[in-house]
């Protein structure tokens, strides 16, 4: 079975420049989230879906930062303008949610994203 | 105050040695979760091994297991016969209840702890 997909894998750009990244999460899954990964701050979480619908989003750290999941297949974090501030690992994770149990969240390989 | 604590920022073992990654967490539900996923030099995380609060037996899978103590709080990771591949970044996490908390379904992570194989 396909696991969380993530594009790129790596991506340089340019201050100011619009970045997309982009996650196709588990077939079936309800839960999608998107985080980030520093050394200065850890794993955070930015923002999740339930069935395509945003639940909450107060980590998205400002406005340059957005998200959709225009359908259950495919979800984008979009960083316009892009700042060097902004690079970090980006994971997608997917979960089929059931209650009381073990909604685990399965993780893509990641966006390293550096900002120059 | 921190959820998840990890407070072993690096562990050495021995190939073939057994070793505990510890993890204390914080927590005013009654019904939560506890994660373990382990991310390798190559930056993927994996998911290794999961506890509820309700489970009254210790969570193993394979080579791991997770020495739950729920009056103390903690969730260590114990992982037999080490292997050279076990060297990784450990990271204990924490999903809290589904009814009480707003935004239920995110995990909080640790700092995490950087285990090296010898050897």
């Amino acid at each position: 079975d396909a696991g969380v997909i993530q594009s790129p894998r790596h991506e340089v750009t340019e201050m100011g420049q619009e970045v997309t990244l982009r996650c196709k999460p588990i077939s079936g899954h309800d839960y999608l989230f998107w985080y980030r990964q520093t050394m200065m701050r850890g794993l955070e979480l930015l923002i999740y879906f339930n069935n395509n619908v945003p639940i909450d989003d107060s980590g998205m750290p400002e406005d340059r930062f957005s998200a959709k999941m225009p359908n259950a297949s495919f979800s984008t974090l979009k960083i316009q303008p892009s700042e060097p501030r902004d690079s970090a690992v980006y994971f997608c994770a997917s979960s089929l949610a059931r209650q009381y149990s073990t909604d685990t969240q399965y993780f893509g390989p990641g966006t390293r994203l550096t900002v120059l | 105050a921190q959820k998840i604590t990890q407070t072993q920022p690096g562990m050495f073992v021995q190939e073939k040695e057994a070793v505990t990654l510890d993890c204390t967490y914080d927590t005013s539900d009654q019904s939560y979760g506890l994660f373990w996923y382990k991310q390798p030099s190559s930056g993927e995380m994996i998911f290794l091994i999961y506890q509820g609060s309700y489970d009254e037996q210790n969570a193993t899978e394979g080579r791991y297991s997770l020495n739950f103590q729920k009056a103390r709080k903690s969730a260590n990771l114990v992982i037999s016969a080490s292997q050279l591949g076990d060297s990784a970044m450990y990271f204990c996490a924490m999903r809290e209840a589904f009814i009480s908390s707003g935004s239920a379904r995110q995990l909080t992570f640790g700092s995490g702890t950087q285990l090296t194989v010898l050897p």
